[in-house]
This record gives C-alpha cells, sequence and structure tokens, in this order.
C-alpha cells in the first residue's frame, strides 16, 4: 500500500500556481519523497524528489514540512500540458521500487 | 533527465501468441530495472524487479512462467508475455535507475498490448 495520502482531484486556473498538498505522516527519517506525474496514456514524469530540504527544478518546487510529514508540490505557472496526475510517493525502506497511490488529478482550466 | 525507452509502442496480438516488450535505458546504466503494468483508469501495479546478470523477483500473484523477465545487459530489460489472453491486455511500463541511494527512476513511454 502506498504511504502517502493526496486529494483525488485538484483544479487551477492556467497561470496561477498549483499547489498541489501530499501527506506521509510514516515516513522515516532517511526516506526521500518523490513527485512524479502521468498524462494520459504516458508513462510516468519524473518531477522532483526530496530528503528534508526545500527542492527546486525547471519543473517546480518542493516544499517538506518541518517534521516530514507532509509536504508540497508546486507548479509555479501552470499550463494546459500540466494537466496530469500527480503522484506523491515514499519508497518503502529497503524497497526501491515505487509503489503508487491514486495521485492527484490536476485539471488546469483555460 | 535520463532517457528510457520501449519497443514496440503498441501491439496487437491474437491470444495464445507470445509477445516480447524491450525496455532500454539510452544514457545510463540501469543496475536494476522494473515492470509495471496499468489498466484502465487504475494506478500503475508493479509486476517485478530485475537486476542486471541474476533472477527477476516476482510480486505477489504475478506469474513467472507468463511474464518471462530478462535482464542481460545494463542498458537492456525484455518482458515476454507469453500464450497472452485477453485479460492480459494492458499498458506495460517498465522503469530504471542507476541503483545510488536517493537516486530516482526514470520511466518509459510504456507499450499498450492488446490480446484479441
Amino acid at each position: 500500500d502506498a504511504k502517502t495520502t493526496q486529494p483525488p482531484s485538484m483544479d487551477c486556473a492556467e497561470g496561477r500556481a498549483a499547489n498541489l498538498p501530499c501527506n506521509h505522516s510514516t515516513i522515516s527519517g532517511n526516506e526521500y519523497v518523490y513527485w512524479y506525474r502521468q498524462i494520459h496514456s504516458q508513462g510516468p514524469q519524473y518531477i522532483i524528489h526530496g530528503l528534508k530540504n526545500n527542492e527546486t527544478n525547471e519543473m517546480a518546487s518542493l516544499i517538506i514540512t518541518e517534521d516530514r510529514k507532509s509536504s508540497t508540490l508546486i507548479l509555479p505557472h501552470a499550463t494546459l500540458r500540466d494537466t496530469a496526475v500527480y503522484y506523491c510517493i515514499v519508497p518503502d525502506t529497503g524497497r526501491r521500487a515505487l509503489t503508487f497511490g491514486s495521485g492527484t488529478r490536476l485539471q488546469v482550466q483555460p | 533527465g535520463a532517457v528510457v525507452s520501449q519497443h514496440p509502442s503498441r501491439v496487437i496480438c491474437k491470444s495464445g501468441t507470445s509477445v516480447k516488450i524491450e525496455c532500454r535505458s539510452l544514457d545510463f546504466q540501469a543496475t536494476t530495472m522494473f515492470w509495471y503494468r496499468q489498466f484502465p483508469k487504475q494506478s500503475l501495479m508493479l509486476m517485478a524487479t530485475s537486476n542486471e546478470g541474476s533472477k527477476a523477483t516476482y510480486e505477489q500473484g504475478v506469474e513467472k512462467d507468463k511474464f518471462l523477465i530478462n535482464h542481460a545487459s545494463l542498458t537492456l530489460s525484455t518482458l515476454t508475455v507469453t500464450s497472452a489472453h485477453p485479460e492480459d491486455s494492458s499498458f506495460y511500463i517498465c522503469s530504471a535507475e542507476t541503483g545510488a541511494r536517493g537516486e530516482t527512476q526514470y520511466f518509459g513511454p510504456g507499450t499498450r498490448l492488446l490480446v484479441l
């Protein structure tokens, strides 16, 4: 079972920031948080990952709370192409495979 | 990011035939590759983990004799669906990683299999 919980769906206006929350209250100290997204009929696309510190790359920012029990993925200026299912994943300790939950279906509205 | 390819992108076959799907890491060496499948409106489900040069580890409920996995090199893993049946119709996706701690996995574009 996935170790994370995410809202099933969210809407966002084009050009606005999309903030996608994720709860991972059972995360242990050395487990990373990964974010992927899946656009319809494609393989998942890596977005970003982090351990303790906030992270930023050309796609998104990842904000991890100090207690590491939750995180937020931020797409600073959402476009229609960002419409996808977003998965927040914390792999089980000692297990390299990723367990995909239901994710959040983000719909960017024009 | 790193690139993982899959071939073919889609395949239609008759029931009872076998289908081979290739997964390649194009610009890095993958010590471990993973095979997932995804049924319509569902999330990805892990089928097996394969390490280069050793036997694959299958998830509970996945028949190893039906889904043959070969990881003969650090850049290629193959999944063969033997004696395919209509219920095997699905979206098959591979991923690959270098094996370094904290390193991410990169996914292929997927292969859509339709068994008639």
